[in-house]
């Protein structure tokens, strides 16, 4: 089945960008989501269909899909934006979704 | 806003049957733009969908799961369920219920999530 692949963590200093990977085969040619999950609670999606964000997500989350390579990008960190961060497919080939292992974003 | 709340029992023996329900309030489950949906996920781990239904009763599987699942829709009450089989100490999970959108294609995402339940397997 498919495999997404992310990086267990990533820190980054308040006010700076984060960009979280999701790698896959050619990964640009299918939609990918994303989920914000925070501790005890959850999962929120943040970004639809590579780039959309839906109704409440603040326009700091931004996400973008080329080649084998998706990523969510959260401009001007918060404090706030500590979390786990999951990718998410649909592989037609299984007819099933798929999600990423997921990435801890620390907030130095 | 639509919600959703899982419940159920939280403490499963080995080899009994795991039985939760998700009740949508503040919308209907009957909406033919959305699939219904359980996601599990092991304490420290990633998310494992299990498989999701249609309220028309059309229901999709995890193949790995298949045969100890079943997910049942209950338009009546606007809920639907989920059975697990034969249970063991790896099925312990939170369980998600999640509501299933797509906006072309089979690419489906999951745009409202219950709180969670955990299930805890043990003797």
């Amino acid at each position: 089945s498919y495999v997404l692949t992310q990086p267990p963590s990533v820190s980054v200093a308040p006010g700076q960008t984060a960009r979280i990977t999701c790698g896959g085969n050619n990964i640009g040619s299918k939609s990918v989501h994303w989920y914000q999950q925070k501790p005890g609670q959850a999962p929120v999606l943040v970004v639809y269909n590579d780039d959309a964000r839906p109704s409440g997500i603040p326009e700091r989350f931004s996400g973008s899909n080329s080649g084998n390579t998706a990523a969510l990008t959260i401009s001007r960190v918060e404090a706030g934006d500590e979390a786990d961060y999951c990718c998410q497919l649909w592989d037609t080939t299984t007819g099933h979704p798929v999600f990423g292992g997921g990435t801890k974003l620390t907030v130095l | 806003q639509l919600q959703l709340q899982e419940s159920g029992s939280g403490l499963v023996k080995p080899s009994q049957t795991l039985s939760l329900t998700c009740t949508v309030s503040g919308g209907s489950i009957s909406s033919g733009a959305h699939s219904w949906s359980w996601i599990r996920q092991p304490p420290g781990k990633g998310l494992e969908w299990m498989g999701y239904i249609y309220h028309t009763g059309i229901t999709y599987y995890r193949p790995s799961l298949k045969n100890r699942v079943t997910i049942l829709v209950d338009r009546s009450n606007n809920q639907f369920s989920l059975k697990v089989t034969s249970v063991t100490a790896a099925d312990t999970a939170i369980y998600y219920c999640a509501r299933s959108k797509r906006d072309h294609g089979d690419d489906w995402y999951f745009d409202l999530w219950g709180r969670g339940t955990l299930v805890t397997v043990s003797s």
